[in-house]
């Protein structure tokens, strides 16, 4: 067990929606990570969030945003949901804002547009 | 700029026998590496780390990997592969300390194990 918690585990929705990922960080981990894993692309960055501030962004479509609250944890927002979206998101957290140290993965959410 | 590359899509290899996952890099800073596995339906985990300490860097589950720096180089070894081991492996190159800087994961590679 890693220590980071993502609800829900599976998300079957339809093309146009709007859904909500969360995340909770290990105890005392300021860094929240997002990814995106698919067969054709692979497992892309999507955006970074220290202690509550963006820090890096990745691929990330305008149509997904994040943000990390005071209590550190996060969601992902994904809207206009088209069939591509399909995918496992996964979220990591690390103690650092930098990138030298190891990140802690939790078991991602499957995301089933239909 | 950064960048990785994991030479083989698919390693498929014998119980018992030596495993070796290859992975190469290109990075403008000074680079930490690392190895990270993916069972089936489970999330990623880090099995080592190369920060420019030791060249060679053991792991978990008896992996280890070289840092080879003339040849932008840091491959997966296992001396006898096991059937847990079957997984994807992703190799992974990071740099600086800046709020621009970003985790750069390779293609990844799945690893079979023949019994």
């Amino acid at each position: 067990d890693s220590g980071v918690t993502q609800t829900p585990k599976h998300l079957i929705t339809a093309t146009g929606q709007r859904v909500t990922l969360r995340c909770s960080p290990r105890s005392g981990d300021l860094s929240v990570y997002w990814y995106q894993q698919s067969l054709d692309q692979g497992l892309q960055f999507l955006i970074h969030y220290y202690n509550g501030e963006e820090r890096a962004k990745g691929n990330i479509l305008e149509r997904f945003s994040a943000q990390q609250f005071p209590d550190l944890h996060s969601e992902l927002n994904l809207s206009s949901l088209e069939l591509g979206d399909s995918a496992l998101y996964f979220c990591a957290s690390s103690p650092d804002p930098g990138t030298n140290e190891k990140l802690f993965f939790g078991s991602g959410t499957q995301l089933s547009v239909l | 700029a950064q960048s990785v590359t994991q030479l083989d899509s698919h390693v498929s290899v014998s119980e018992g026998t030596p495993v070796l996952l290859r992975c190469n890099y290109s990075s403008s800073y000074s680079p930490s590496l690392f190895w990270y596995v993916q069972h089936p339906n489970k999330g990623l985990q880090l099995l080592l780390k190369y920060t420019s300490a030791a060249t060679l860097v053991k792991g978990i589950n008896g992996f280890e990997a070289e840092f080879k720096k003339s040849e932008t180089s840091f491959h997966l070894t296992k001396p006898s592969a096991h059937m847990s081991d079957a997984a994807e492996y992703f190799c992974v190159v990071s740099g600086g300390y800046s709020s621009a800087s970003k985790i750069i994961f390779g293609s990844g590679t799945r690893l079979s194990i023949r019994p």
